[in-house]
């Protein structure tokens, strides 16, 4: 019953460097999203993907990208880390049908930009 | 814009005491409004929704109604418990041609229980 599943848990990276966090869902839904979580200010749309294929920008998308790879799995990169990227991050998933279906959410990815 | 307001925390209460976490909102539209909690270390959580005014959404023993009149979606429990400390977060979701779901969240709320 894992659901999503988020790696890594915990990353330390310098300014300037690059890394792809991973997000994969076994619930077979069709959107995926990444958030952001800071103090103070909830959480925040980063990108998501309504179905495989598509990819669209959220309220804070610069700074990143995302791959849709397949189904299952929706990737976060940072091509060139910042500080202002030390965040929370975590991926959520959802099924698309009649009704209002609950985004399912990962554990989170602690990630800190020194 | 679409936004979410909710009252500032942290909270702490004595166990067994009434809860009410206040949540505002604004939006162009329908929103569905929704409550959910995240537990120390965790994602989060769907606690409980209302998709139209006059609703009323339950679980766990919270309560929340929708009530469009004020554009509030206060959440409540009667007698509250250690289990209960967590961060709470109130949400609005607009209908979406592309059925995504965009949600627009609270800063979040932190609520300690007390034995």
């Amino acid at each position: 019953n894992a659901g999503v599943t988020q790696t890594p848990k915990f990353q330390v990276l310098k300014t300037g460097q690059s890394m792809t966090l991973q997000c994969a869902q076994d619930m077979n839904h069709n959107s995926m999203y990444w958030y952001r979580q800071d103090p103070g200010m909830g959480l925040r749309l980063i990108y998501y993907s309504a179905s495989e294929g598509t990819t669209d920008k959220g309220e804070v998308p610069n700074g990143y990208n995302v791959s849709r790879l397949n189904k299952r799995e929706f990737s976060l990169r940072l091509e060139s880390a910042a500080p202002s990227q030390t965040s929370v991050y975590f991926c959520a998933s959802s099924l698309v049908k009649a009704g209002n279906q609950p985004q399912h959410f990962g554990d989170g990815t602690r990630l800190s930009i020194l | 814009g679409n936004s979410v307001t909710q009252m500032e925390g942290p909270v702490t209460l004595s166990e067994e005491a009434f809860l009410t976490i206040n949540c505002t909102y604004t939006a162009t539209g329908y929103p569905s409004l929704f409550w959910y909690v995240q537990y120390p270390g965790e994602g989060l959580q769907l606690l409980l929704k209302a998709t139209k005014a006059d609703d009323k959404g339950s679980n766990k023993g919270f309560e929340a109604t929708y009530r469009k009149e004020t554009t509030s979606f206060h959440l409540e429990k009667g007698s509250v418990q250690v289990s209960d400390s967590a961060v709470y977060f109130c949400a609005l979701r607009l209908p979406s041609i592309q059925g995504a779901q965009k949600l627009v969240f609270g800063q979040g709320t932190r609520l300690t229980i007390n034995p």
